[in-house]
């Protein structure tokens, strides 16, 4: 079975500054996709960024990167220029590309992200 | 647009009552639809799954149910609740051809007493 783990529970950064939340994966699949989710106070969930595992190229959505690295089973989130706004839970997320299991996603813990002004 | 709603927004049940929380899409066709339940604002915890009216998969047993009625219309379901059955209820929406995200509603968080 897929896991995802978000090693880091809380991070901090600095308002204008840069920040990497860090996410590692375990699958036995070469075909799946990858996620980071935003959660503010408000809860509502809200995509981020995704990456496709066949895709080499690095993801990337105005101020916010990924670090893909299939490999070590690496996805790691960079925001460059950090905001107050970008305060919220992150959570990083795995789909199988099978067509066999739903769609589904597999969740990490999320990373408490605080930024100071 | 696709649209998700889910009701109601906050809910305090005894403990032993039954549960019902609606989930509606608006916008698209036969999509996959999701439940997941969120406990103490970490991560999420798939709770079932439908691709189709009527095909639901459960992925934790537990006292709780789901039933899909209708295309875009997905009902988590308890006859007795539990106090581990708080939580923050999310639904949520997707499609097998792409974009391979899912869309999530605004959620229901459940209080048991």
């Amino acid at each position: 079975a897929q896991t995802v783990t978000q090693s880091q529970p809380e991070m901090s950064v600095q308002e204008a500054e840069t920040v990497t939340l860090s996410c590692t994966y375990d699958t036995s699949e070469s075909d799946y996709y990858l996620f980071w989710y935003k959660q503010p106070p408000s809860r509502q969930m809200i995509l981020v960024i995704r990456q496709e595992a066949y895709k080499q190229q690095n993801a990337t959505e105005n101020r916010f990167s990924v670090n893909f690295q299939k490999a070590a089973k690496s996805f790691s989130l960079k925001i460059s220029d950090s905001q107050l706004g970008d305060a919220a839970m992150y959570f990083c997320a795995y789909r199988s590309a099978l067509d066999n299991q739903g769609g589904k996603l597999i969740f990490g813990q999320g990373t408490e992200l605080s930024v100071k002004p | 647009s696709q649209t998700i709603h889910q009701w109601p927004a906050t809910l305090v049940q005894p403990v032993g009552s039954p549960l019902s929380l609606e989930c509606t899409v608006e916008g698209t066709s036969n999509p996959n639809l999701y439940w997941y339940r969120q406990a103490a604002g970490r991560g999420l915890q798939l709770l079932f799954y439908s691709v189709g009216i009527g095909q639901i998969s459960s992925e934790v047993p537990q006292n709780l149910s789901a039933s899909r009625p209708q295309d875009r219309q997905f009902i988590l379901s308890s006859k007795k609740l539990l106090l581990s059955d708080s939580g923050f209820y999310l639904c949520a929406w997707g499609v097998e051809g792409g974009p391979y995200e899912q869309f999530f509603g605004p959620g229901t968080r459940l209080t048991v007493l």
